[in-house]
């Protein structure tokens, strides 16, 4: 089956700084979304991006599916954006996550 | 507000005893899902739905029982708690299998003693 994996597995950042969280998967999908699970626990759709390019805010997503990877994109990162970041590529089948930690 | 409802948030079960999990959503969506999450882990799949009376297996079947008799309910049973299905349980549900419109409840923090 489709192995889907995510880089870096953790991630610390500065209040500010600019981070790259890289989605690869092992075969041609269809479907791709990204999501944040808060600190409080709580699911967010971030987007929902089987190819091209989103941007919503300071977030944004690239796909690039002829090459099998997804990128997300944080800029000026705030403290609210800690959590734990996973990629889908369909019902089910979600990546390993990125935790990530803004400080002040 | 649209979206998916899950009850209880917090439930304390003793070995062997039996539960519904309980998860509505509101949006007429044909997929639905439950998943499990244990610490720092990420989602695994326990059932799915791809409409009203279908139901099948995910990656972690056993011990639970799920139903589908309305488009809007999906509720999850445990048949006969133990410690290793203590977890927090989400339930989810979306247009498409290919997670469209995805979306998230709240989730269900269970403890087996």
């Amino acid at each position: 089956g489709i192995q889907v994996e995510q880089s870096p597995p953790d991630l610390i950042l500065q209040e500010g700084a600019n981070s790259t969280l890289r989605c690869n998967f092992s075969d041609s999908v269809n479907n791709l979304q990204w999501f944040h699970q808060n600190p409080w626990g709580q699911l967010i759709n971030l987007f929902y991006i089987p190819s091209g390019t989103k941007q919503n805010g300071r977030l944004s997503a690239t796909t690039v599916a002829t090459e099998r990877y997804s990128l997300l994109y944080i800029s000026s990162s705030q403290t609210t954006d800690s959590g734990v970041y996973f990629c889908a590529v369909r019902l089910g089948l979600f990546g390993t996550g990125t935790r990530l930690q803004v400080f002040p | 507000n649209a979206g998916v409802t899950q009850t209880p948030k917090f439930q304390v079960l003793k070995t062997g005893q039996s539960m519904t999990l309980q998860c509505a959503q509101d949006m007429n969506h044909e997929y639905m899902s439950w998943y499990r999450q244990d610490p720092g882990m990420g989602l695994r799949l326990i059932h799915y739905s791809v409409g009203a009376g279908i139901t099948d297996q995910g990656e972690v079947p056993n011990g639970y029982n799920v139903s589908r008799s309305t488009t809007e309910d999906f509720p999850l049973r445990l048949l006969s708690a133990a410690p290793s299905q203590t977890s927090v349980y989400f339930c989810a549900s979306s247009y498409s299998a290919g997670g469209i419109g995805y979306t998230f409840g709240s989730g269900t923090r269970l403890t087996v003693v």
